[in-house]
């Protein structure tokens, strides 16, 4: 069955580095997302992107968040300077059309220290 | 405020009983749902969707109701068993937006055996 498959599992970093999250979606997926969960919270939603581009955002997505899609297969989440509030799980998600069922990854749990 | 919440945060029940989880959304141009489970450090997991052109939909076990009207959503658990032990959650695709989802805060259920 397909899957959404997102590397480092664990990204423990300090205070102000820069982080990669990587994500692969499933391959015929077309709409690519990017979310959070703060531990015991909810899921909280930061990037939607398709056709190449950003096509939706969220207020915590701001200026230290970018996103690309460098080679058809993976989809990235970077982190410029990375905050203590930053400690979170991201998930990354697809799916192929909206309105239908989205595909998340295990996550990567990220711990800024 | 949130757009998407649920009335209980933990629901405990015996082994075999049935299981009822509910959600309260509040954005009627919400044209899609999606019931989500999540086991401990692992990514949401697809149960169930329902269309807003629908007010019930089963699946294996699982049933969604949806009223418009009072804008609520309900997951229905037949026969719940311990691997039913997980967070729930509901989700709204607001309609017309790049399909992302937006959370609600979560029930966990505990399935005593």
């Amino acid at each position: 069955e397909p899957e959404v498959t997102q590397t480092p599992s664990h990204q423990v970093t300090q205070m102000g580095q820069e982080v990669i999250l990587r994500c692969v979606p499933i391959s015929n997926h077309l709409y690519f997302y990017w979310y959070r969960q703060i531990l015991g919270q909810k899921v909280e939603f930061l990037v939607s992107f398709y056709n190449n581009e950003i096509s939706e955002k969220s207020e915590i997505f701001d200026d230290q968040f970018s996103v690309e899609r460098p080679d058809g297969s993976n989809f990235t989440l970077k982190i410029r300077s990375t905050k203590l509030e930053d400690s979170a799980m991201y998930f990354c998600a697809s799916r192929y059309r909206t309105n239908t069922e989205a595909f998340f990854g295990q996550g990567t749990r990220l711990t800024v220290v | 405020g949130e757009s998407v919440g649920l009335h209980l945060p933990t629901l405990s029940v015996q082994e075999g009983d049935n299981s009822i989880i509910n959600c309260a959304y509040s954005n009627s141009a919400s044209d899609y749902f999606i019931w989500y489970k999540q086991e401990s450090g692992k990514g949401p997991q697809f149960i169930i969707d329902i269309r807003s052109n629908m007010d019930k939909r089963q699946g294996q076990r699982v049933t969604v109701l949806l009223n418009k009207t009072v804008k609520h959503l309900s997951l229905q658990i037949a026969a719940t068993q311990p691997g039913d032990s997980a967070v729930y959650f509901c989700a709204e695709n607001y309609g017309g937006s790049q399909g992302n989802l937006i959370f609600g805060k979560g029930t966990k259920l505990s399935v005593k055996p």
